[in-house]
C-alpha cells in the first residue's frame, strides 16, 4: 500500500516564525503535491513537484516555498507564518513526470493542522 | 479559468438508501480526468471513482457510481446502499492542467 506521512498532525506557532510541514512517501512516486484545505474553499494547490530538484507553483504560492532534494521527500517551508496562514495543510504523491501526472490518482497524506498565533 | 461547484455543502442520508452527490464544472478542454475522493472524519482522503471524459460509460466501483453528462458539464455521484462508513466529506476534483478540486460535500449517514 501507499503510504504519505507527514511529520505532525497539530503544530502551533507564532506570527514571524519560520515553519517547515515535512511529507514523506514510500512508493518511489515522481509527482509530490502541497495542498491547503480550508472549509467552504476545498483544497487549493500551493506547490508541486514533479522530479527532485524541480517545483512549479499552484494557485496560491504566496508566503510558501517547497524544498524537494530526495524523490520521497517533500518540504513545505513557510519563511514568515502570519495568522491567515492557519489552515490543514495536505501532501499528496502520484505516478507521472511534467505535465502528465495530474490524471493519476494522488495519494494523500494525513494532514497537518497549523494554527498561528 | 476552469471551475469544479459543488453545491451542496451537507446532506444526510439514511442507512441503506441511496444519495447522490452534484458535482458541476467548467472547461473548454475535450479530454480531461475527473474524480471523487472520500475524506473520513480524521482520516486521510481516499479515491472514490475516476471518469475519463473520452470515454462515455459511466464508471463504477461496487456501490459507487457516477454520472457523467460531458455536454452539461456534470459528474454526479451516486452511493447505493449508504453504510456509516460512508460519513465523510466528498470532494468532487476536474483534471485538466492541475488537479481543482471543489469546495466540498459533508454527508452524513444516520442508522
Amino acid at each position: 500500500d501507499v503510504k504519505v506521512t507527514q511529520s505532525s498532525r497539530y503544530l502551533v506557532k507564532r506570527t514571524g516564525e519560520k515553519v517547515f510541514l515535512e511529507c514523506v512517501q514510500d512508493m518511489d512516486h515522481e509527482n509530490m503535491f502541497w495542498y491547503r484545505q480550508d472549509p467552504g474553499l476545498g483544497l487549493r494547490l500551493i506547490y508541486f513537484s514533479y522530479d527532485v530538484k524541480m517545483k512549479e507553483k499552484g494557485d496560491i504560492p504566496e508566503g510558501y516555498s517547497v524544498s524537494r532534494e530526495k524523490k520521497e521527500r517533500f518540504s513545505l517551508i513557510l519563511e514568515s507564518a502570519s495568522t491567515n496562514q492557519t489552515s490543514m495543510y495536505l501532501c499528496a504523491s502520484s505516478l507521472g513526470g511534467q505535465g502528465g501526472g495530474f490524471s493519476y490518482e494522488q495519494y494523500f497524506g494525513p494532514g497537518t493542522r497549523l494554527t498561528v498565533t | 479559468a476552469q471551475t469544479v461547484t459543488q453545491s451542496q455543502p451537507e446532506m444526510s442520508v439514511q442507512e441503506a438508501e441511496t444519495v447522490t452527490l452534484s458535482c458541476t464544472y467548467d472547461t473548454s478542454e475535450n479530454n480531461y480526468y475527473l474524480f471523487w475522493y472520500k475524506q473520513p472524519p480524521s482520516r486521510q482522503m481516499i479515491l472514490v471513482i475516476r471518469q475519463e471524459a473520452y470515454k462515455q460509460q459511466n464508471a463504477t466501483e461496487n456501490r459507487f457510481s457516477v454520472n457523467f453528462q460531458k455536454a452539461a458539464k456534470s459528474f454526479s455521484l451516486k452511493i447505493s446502499d449508504s453504510q456509516l462508513g460512508d460519513t465523510a466529506m466528498y470532494f468532487c476534483a476536474f483534471q485538466g492542467g492541475k488537479l481543482i478540486f471543489g469546495q466540498g460535500t459533508e454527508l452524513s449517514v444516520k442508522p
